[in-house]
């Protein structure tokens, strides 16, 4: 499957690290999403794209900033994490966030923080 | 806002009976509900969904009915087979993208 990609799929990094997750659609939709997926817990939206612009931050802690260069890209910049940040990260699209659209998943970005 | 709970969180069947997972919601105001699949170490899938203005919806071996008046919705799945093993989620909405979701419940079908 092709149509959202993700990387890295995996990715350790320390308390004080900088790193970036990157997510790519191939499906011309309009809106990205960001999820947090943790262990006994719902997937947790974080963020809403629409057309670049930022329609959704749901209560997300500084240490986690978005991106969006373009209706294709969408990235997580992260710094200054926390161990319970540890977590499957998701990266979603789907036509339009206006409206009730199928959102396809990527493949997700397994984050370790240590 | 809204706040979406799933049960059972786990539930096993043997190969080729039926499998029902249920979920509530608290905003009556909601009105688009998906389901979606999670297979080990795989993302997410829509399976199915329903929007409020219709009761029942089929696709082959899996069902959704809703029911506005209490604010539940339900997963039936017929016929159980072993590629069923995985997460099924629910969600809700108010027909935009930011949904809501369930804990998840673990299905495991015993062949």
């Amino acid at each position: 499957e092709t149509g959202v990609t993700q990387t890295p799929r995996h990715l350790v990094m320390g308390m004080t690290n900088k790193k970036s997750l990157k997510c790519e659609q191939h499906l011309g939709h309009n809106a990205m999403y960001w999820y947090k997926q943790s262990a006994k817990k719902p997937l947790e939206l974080m963020f809403v794209y629409s057309l670049e612009e930022r329609v959704e931050n749901n209560s997300v802690p500084s240490r986690f900033s978005p991106e969006c260069p373009n209706s294709s890209h969408l990235f997580l910049h992260l710094h200054t994490l926390q161990p319970e940040d540890s977590a499957l990260y998701l990266c979603a699209s789907s036509q339009d966030p206006r409206g009730a659209y199928e959102q396809y998943f990527g493949p997700g970005t397994r984050l370790t923080v240590t | 806002g809204e706040n979406v709970e799933q049960h059972p969180s786990t539930l096993s069947v043997q190969e080729g009976d039926s499998a029902v997972i249920k979920c509530t919601y608290s905003d009556s105001a909601s009105n688009y509900f998906p389901w979606y699949k999670q297979e080990l170490g795989k993302r997410p899938q829509l399976i199915i969904d329903i929007r409020s203005n219709v009761g029942e919806k089929k696709d082959q071996r899996i069902a959704v009915t809703l029911n506005k008046t209490a604010k539940h919705f339900s997963l039936h799945i017929t016929e159980t087979q072993p590629e069923d093993s995985a997460v099924y989620f629910c969600a809700a909405s108010i027909d935009t993208g930011k949904l809501i979701f369930g804990q998840g419940t673990t299905l495991q079908v015993k062949p």
